[in-house]
């Protein structure tokens, strides 16, 4: 499974539009990238899911180079509600359900 | 439509006890899978159930134990509880034969071991 890295940390400001990047540079053909965002005590909660180029939807953008050993979840105009931390995944195992959980990234949203 | 549902959401347990924990798919997903999240960390795998079979296994050891039922909701079993297993139980399911692999949590089972 790939592994992925990402930032520990990043604060923002309501308002803003916030970028998390994720390197996975030993990405496999057949990988797709998931982010999720998680709330304390609570379980991970689907964002946004990606193969190739840009994916949109009503809460996030997720960019994805060309090569596909990076990519970025783009958060329009963060709210105080948005603080969480997001965790970037890629891979999975033959029947799905297997995912490697990095440490993930706190995001800080300040008034 | 009911996401993934877990029971209990909250108990406490004495060292040396067994745990069992439920969930219950979504509807139509006949994967689920099982992880343990200690604070402070990312969740890490323990099992894997498709169509009633264990089809993987992370690094946990022979305490911990699963099935999957019939109409796909599954245990997890946890015997002669540690205080290090102290966690977040969190639960997934996903709809395999179809496109996307998209993999849906629930809100977990808080166990303490005392």
């Amino acid at each position: 499974l790939a592994k992925t890295t990402q930032p520990i940390s990043m604060d923002s400001y309501e308002g803003q539009e916030v970028n998390i990047t994720c390197s996975h540079n030993n990405i496999a053909t057949n990988d797709y990238i998931t982010w999720y965002q998680q709330f304390p005590s609570q379980g991970p909660r689907f964002i946004i899911q990606g193969y190739k180029t840009k994916v949109t939807n009503e809460v996030a953008s997720l960019f994805i180079p060309a090569d596909r050993k990076s990519s970025t979840l783009s958060l329009p105009r963060v709210s105080l509600s948005d603080t969480a931390v997001y965790y970037c995944l890629v891979g999975f195992n033959n029947a799905g359900n297997m995912l490697t959980f990095g440490g993930g990234t706190r995001l800080m949203v300040k008034p | 439509d009911a996401g993934v549902t877990q029971s209990p959401t909250h108990l406490i347990k004495t060292r040396g006890q067994q745990v069992t924990l439920r969930c219950s798919p979504i509807s139509g997903h006949k994967s689920v899978s099982w992880y343990q999240q200690v604070l402070g960390q990312g969740p890490q795998f323990i099992f894997q159930y498709y169509e009633k079979e264990e089809r993987g296994r992370g690094n946990f050891p022979d305490r911990f134990s699963a099935r999957q039922f019939p109409n796909y909701s599954s245990e997890l079993n946890v015997n002669a509880l540690l205080l290090g297993d102290s966690a977040l139980y969190l639960c997934a399911s996903r709809q395999t034969g179809g496109s996307g692999n998209t993999i849906y949590f629930g809100e977990g089972s808080w166990l303490t071991v005392v």
